[in-house]
């Protein structure tokens, strides 16, 4: 069984740029979720995907969007970066819309 | 908005001893899980609790989710150092996708 992982590892990006930070969820499971936790806090849920749909979103601003392929696999996409967007981002998959989160390293972002 | 609440936010503990972390909701919640996070990694799932008044333990864990579903809490005996880390409630409300997470409690033990 393949767990869930995330690319990059690491990101350095200046105020005003665009990311996109990738998850390949862990083998049968069909929901990708975000989180984008800051440093002593808990994750905070960006939004969710269910067959390549959003299934429900977290109070972050249009800037952050996202993607899932057919392969269940998802990207965050981040425009017009800003300092506060420094953080880990966490993808998790589960099986299901509100079953256990099974959680990636994480991409470590900082915004200069 | 829905609102989780964790206590306390450090807890240091002599190894051996038992310790008590809480967990609030300002709403009722469907189902509440708990997450561990060491230090440098992710979250792991721990446990889920779904039924109102429910326990669950995982040998010197044991979970709580209280009669009215809006508490929970995590009691660990006979603390060790491999329970070192940081420890999350997280809850979804009915018909809600969006888990809400707590801000954890941060567990160091004196050995």
């Amino acid at each position: 069984e393949t767990g869930v992982t995330q690319s990059p590892t690491h990101l350095i990006k200046t105020r005003g740029q665009q990311v996109t930070l990738r998850c390949s969820s862990q083998s049968g499971h069909n929901t990708v979720s975000w989180y984008q936790q800051a440093l002593g806090q808990g994750p905070q849920f960006i939004f969710q995907y269910y067959r390549e749909e959003e299934n429900g979103r977290g109070n972050f601003p249009p800037r952050f969007s996202g993607l899932q392929f057919p392969n269940y696999s998802s990207e965050l996409n981040v425009n017009a970066l800003e300092l506060d967007d420094s953080a880990l981002y966490l993808c998790a998959s589960s099986f299901g819309g509100n079953w256990e989160q099974y959680f990636g390293p994480g991409t470590r972002l900082t915004v200069t | 908005g829905q609102q989780v609440m964790q206590i306390p936010q450090y807890q240091h503990v002599q190894e051996g001893e038992d310790f008590t972390t809480y967990c609030n909701s300002s709403t009722t919640l469907s189902n509440i899980q708990w997450y561990k996070q060491r230090p440098g990694g992710h979250p792991v799932f721990l446990i889920q609790l779904v039924k109102s008044g429910e326990v669950k333990k995982q040998k010197r864990l044991t979970f709580q989710f209280g009669e009215a579903k809006k508490n929970s809490s995590l009691h660990i005996t006979a603390t060790q150092t491999t329970d070192v880390g940081t420890y999350f409630c997280a809850g979804y409300r009915s018909n809600d996708y969006k888990l809400s997470f707590g801000a954890g409690t941060t567990v160091t033990v004196r050995a």
